[in-house]
């Protein structure tokens, strides 16, 4: 199949062990923030998202944490599973003004899970 | 089916060829995007739709590109003369925008272009 994580940083971990995959994101009037999940050959799916208000938010066995001070945003994965392995993007959004619906996304990392 | 489709699936055309690529969005769908994605990088913004007005298509590479939804559903992105440089994959995303802001934009699996 096609692969999408080419020349992409890479995570491996052990089945069953936690992941966490991190994202600099560069503009500081972004107030919303999304990770994808892209498996190869297929489009993003939505993961979890976060409002800039928020500095954590909890999902099933997924957790953002945003870091505003340094434009930083992590993705943590609990008990890391063969099905997790994929490519993981962080994208971000304005919430008002001209361009809110626009989705900026960031390089992505390749996430290996080894059972 | 409930989800964004697209067709083709892959293409390939030989430099100079126009091509057609068609996204079917969630059906109700009000807004539709497309996005490029280069081999080992995240998917970049081309257009974007309101039900058949396109509001934004800052992001189209060149004149080459044009994308349209006439009747507000299916998108078509054509591309004129392909080159070298238009091997991607195109994704399409549909989202339902309500006054809270849903924000959240479902994408369909993409048409991997390549040009030879």
């Amino acid at each position: 199949g096609e692969s999408v994580g080419l020349h992409l940083p890479t995570l491996s971990v052990q089945e069953g062990d936690n992941s966490i995959i991190n994202c600099a994101y560069s503009n500081s009037a972004s107030d919303y923030f999304i990770w994808y999940k892209q498996e190869s050959g297929k489009g993003p799916q939505f993961i979890i998202d976060i409002r800039s208000n928020m500095d954590k938010r909890q999902g099933q066995r997924v957790t953002v944490l945003l870091n505003k001070t340094v434009k930083h945003l992590s993705l943590q994965i609990a008990a890391t599973q063969p099905g997790d392995s994929a490519v993981y993007f962080c994208a971000e959004k304005g919430d008002s003004g001209g361009s809110n619906y626009k989705l900026t996304f960031g390089k992505g990392t390749l996430l290996t899970v080894n059972p | 089916g409930a989800g964004v489709s697209q067709s083709p699936r892959y293409k390939v055309a030989k430099r100079g060829q126009d091509v057609a690529l068609r996204c079917d969005p969630i059906s109700g769908h009000v807004s539709l995007f497309w996005y490029q994605q280069a081999l080992g990088q995240g998917p970049e913004f081309l257009t974007y739709f309101q039900n058949e007005a396109q509001l934004d298509k800052s992001g189209l590479p060149s004149d080459r590109f044009f994308a349209e939804r006439p009747e507000g559903s299916v998108s078509t992105l054509k591309i004129q003369r392909t080159q070298q440089e238009d091997s991607a994959v195109y994704l399409c995303a549909s989202s339902f925008r309500r006054l809270a802001g849903e924000r959240e934009q479902f994408f369909g699996p993409g048409t991997r272009l390549t040009v030879l």
